[in-house]
């Protein structure tokens, strides 16, 4: 089974670009939730996708958008790249009903220059 | 002031030792969660509790809801165990983890 899978791995960058990062969620979950970890600090709270809609929100501003689809998987879109966007992008997955724990990917690393 | 405060941030430990990390917060909260993070990034959930305590191997890990409080506690303290134990925090129709900085532990041989 399946955990989490994120992809790519690694990606470098240029500010001004755009970005598009990819989450798979486990198997029989259908919420996926997008972190940002800058070097050093504990992750920050982007947005979580559930069926389909993004259903709540960080204080991250409105170059950072996402998408989910019919099969759970999500995306997470970066417009306009800045130097202090360069952070590991977590994605974690769970199970809607009530309060469940959540999954981890590996993450993305961006870097940015 | 941030929502979750864990220490201590940094920790060395010889083999065997018991170790104990903190952790606060200042929120209403459902769950406490423990997660452990290895260099390279994955993080793995190890405990999700409400109240009382729960054991997982040499893991414990406690809350008192009433002080806003948890500690991890490792038993038998291992090499392997060296990573960084993060504490987050969810709360009511708030799903969204609130997570602390991390307490990085070194476990010497």
């Amino acid at each position: 089974d399946a955990g989490v899978t994120q992809s790519p791995t690694h990606l470098i960058k240029t500010r001004g670009q755009q970005v598009t990062l990819r989450c798979s969620p486990k198997s029989g979950h259908d919420t996926v939730s997008w972190y940002q970890q800058a070097l050093g600090q504990g992750p920050q709270f982007i947005f979580q996708y559930y069926e389909e809609e993004e259903r709540q929100r960080g204080n991250f501003p409105d170059r950072f958008s996402g998408h989910q689809f019919p099969n759970y998987s999500s995306e997470l879109n970066v417009n306009a790249l800045l130097l202090g966007d360069s952070a590991l992008y977590l994605c974690a997955s769970s199970r809607t009903m009530g309060h469940q724990p959540q999954h981890f990917g590996d993450g993305t690393r961006l870097s940015i220059l | 002031k941030n929502e979750v405060e864990q220490s201590p941030q940094n920790l060395t430990a010889q083999e065997g030792e018991f170790i104990t990390i903190n952790c606060s917060y200042s929120v209403g909260i459902s769950a406490l969660h423990w997660l452990q993070q290895h260099p390279g990034g994955g993080i793995v959930s190890l405990f999700m509790l409400s109240s009382g305590k729960k054991k997982h191997g040499r893991l414990i890990a406690t809350i008192n809801i009433q002080e806003k409080h948890s500690s991890l506690h490792i038993t038998a303290s291992h090499p392997r165990d060296s990573a960084v134990y993060i504490c987050a925090v969810s709360g009511g129709s708030n799903y969204k983890l609130t997570f602390g900085k991390g307490t990085l532990l070194t476990v010497n041989p």
